[in-house]
């Protein structure tokens, strides 16, 4: 069982707020990903991260920013969110290239 | 590079009825190839995965053949059920797909009716 952990799992916020979404995992995985998942399901990679203090841009352009300052844990923040970030957020940990762990997942939603 | 593509869905079955969902990939070399599976709600899980070619993941009464001639690793069942109903995404992890590990195909919904 994957002990990977997003919080909140739902969250409704008005534009121009700060928001932070939370993941931690508890199994030591190096590297971590946050994923966009549009309503037609696609998913998007928008971070990565191999390590403490190593964080990447994905494939696709996001306003949102990241950090690693512990293994277990890569927030994803957006400073000033807008009705275009509504989306559904994953986050992901893996040990090796063949296995990506995910967690639950934030559905956010900018009124 | 690396890409996937599935079968669009959604794919609407009754119970016990067979399930093909189709996957083809393009890679550089000898990818590894997954499929994971959606619930409604939930992040995404592994379902099956296969490393090598000719090799067949299994679990949960689904299979997938890793065929390299044809480039295509399709998801089976031979009996569905109500509670298969989800999203499924077959990725590869390869050599072009570097630090990103995974690159996704755009999933398939599966509804089974009962």
């Amino acid at each position: 069982e994957a002990d990977i952990y997003q919080t909140p799992r739902y969250l409704v916020i008005g534009t121009g707020k700060k928001i932070t979404l939370e993941c931690s995992q508890t199994m030591g995985h190096d590297k971590m990903y946050w994923y966009q998942q549009d309503p037609g399901m696609e998913l998007h990679l928008i971070h990565y991260s191999y390590g403490v203090n190593s964080t990447e841009k994905g494939d696709l352009s996001s306003e949102s920013t990241v950090s690693r300052i512990r293994t277990e844990h890569f927030p994803l923040t957006l400073e000033s969110a807008r009705p275009s970030h509504t989306s559904q957020y994953l986050c992901a940990s893996s040990a090796n290239p063949n296995e990506q762990f995910f967690g639950p997942g934030t559905r956010l939603t900018v009124l | 590079g690396n890409s996937v593509t599935q079968m669009e869905g959604p794919v609407t079955l009754s119970e016990e009825a067979f399930l093909t969902i189709n996957c083809t990939y393009t890679a550089t070399g000898y990818p590894s190839l997954f499929w994971y599976v959606q619930y409604p709600g939930e992040g995404l899980q592994l379902l099956l995965k296969a490393t090598k070619a000719d090799d067949k993941g299994s679990n949960k009464g689904f299979e997938a053949t890793y065929r390299k001639e044809t480039t295509s690793f399709h998801l089976e069942k031979g009996s569905v059920q109500v509670s298969d109903s989800a999203v499924y995404f077959c990725a590869l992890s390869g050599k072009d797909t570097g630090r990103r590990a995974l690159t996704f195909g755009s999933g398939t919904r599966l509804q089974v009716q009962p």
